[in-house]
């Protein structure tokens, strides 16, 4: 049982470079989530989904697309890389409320 | 709208000293669940707790104790006896019933010295 995979688990990229971060799960979770968290900042929500076909913005969702076609994965887009989305992204998995969130071993993404 | 606050940044305790780690959320929701998560110095977020909003009840588990108390919308955590694999930055979190968003605070970041 793998629980949540992320990957890339480290990424650089340039300043205007597109990619997607990699999120997939094998428990059979309605829902899903991505984070990234900051210094100071704590683990701010970017998009979340409540089942396949079903997504939602976070708090911060600009510069991020995301789409569930299936139950399994959520990837995160980056359309257009900034230097302020330098970031360790983390993606969770749950059950619908009120279960806790099994979480992901995180990316860390740096934008030259 | 939904709002954590750990005011506290970080703690720096000896250990075997007791630490209480603050936690204040606001909700319109009547149903909503409150949790403590930890992230290790090697990052991982380990789930360490669920409270739903009808259940007040303190709770212990070993070392570890939670004060769930609405009528000051906090939901506290206290580690008795700390020891140095206590030091990790712990994050309190929070998920309505109607929006299904968990949302997390800012984190304190608790360090336990020998």
């Amino acid at each position: 049982n793998a629980g949540v995979t992320q990957t890339p688990k480290f990424q650089v990229l340039k300043t205007g470079q597109s990619m997607t971060l990699q999120c997939a799960q094998d428990m059979n979770h309605e829902y899903m989530s991505w984070y990234r968290q900051d210094p100071g900042m704590g683990l701010r929500l970017i998009h979340y989904s409540v089942g396949a076909g079903i997504t939602d913005q976070g708090e911060v969702p600009n510069g991020y697309n995301v789409s569930r076609s299936t139950t399994e994965d959520f990837p995160l887009r980056l359309l257009s890389a900034a230097p302020s989305q330098t970031s360790v992204y983390f993606c969770a998995s749950s059950r619908r409320a009120p279960y806790g969130y099994t979480f992901g071993s995180g990316t860390r993404l740096t934008v030259v | 709208a939904q709002k954590v606050t750990q005011a506290q940044t970080e703690i720096s305790v000896v250990e075997k000293e007791d630490v209480t780690l603050d936690c204040v959320y606001e909700t319109r929701d009547t149903t909503y669940y409150l949790f403590w998560y930890k992230q290790p110095p090697s990052g991982e977020l380990v789930f360490l707790i669920r409270r739903n909003s009808f259940d007040e009840q303190n709770e212990i588990s070993g070392r570890y104790s939670w004060n769930f108390q609405k009528s000051t919308s906090s939901f506290n955590f206290t580690i008795t006896a700390s020891q140095v694999v206590d030091s990790a930055v712990y994050f309190c979190a929070l998920e309505s019933y109607n929006t299904d968003k968990l949302i997390f605070g800012t984190g304190t970041r608790l360090q336990v010295f020998p």
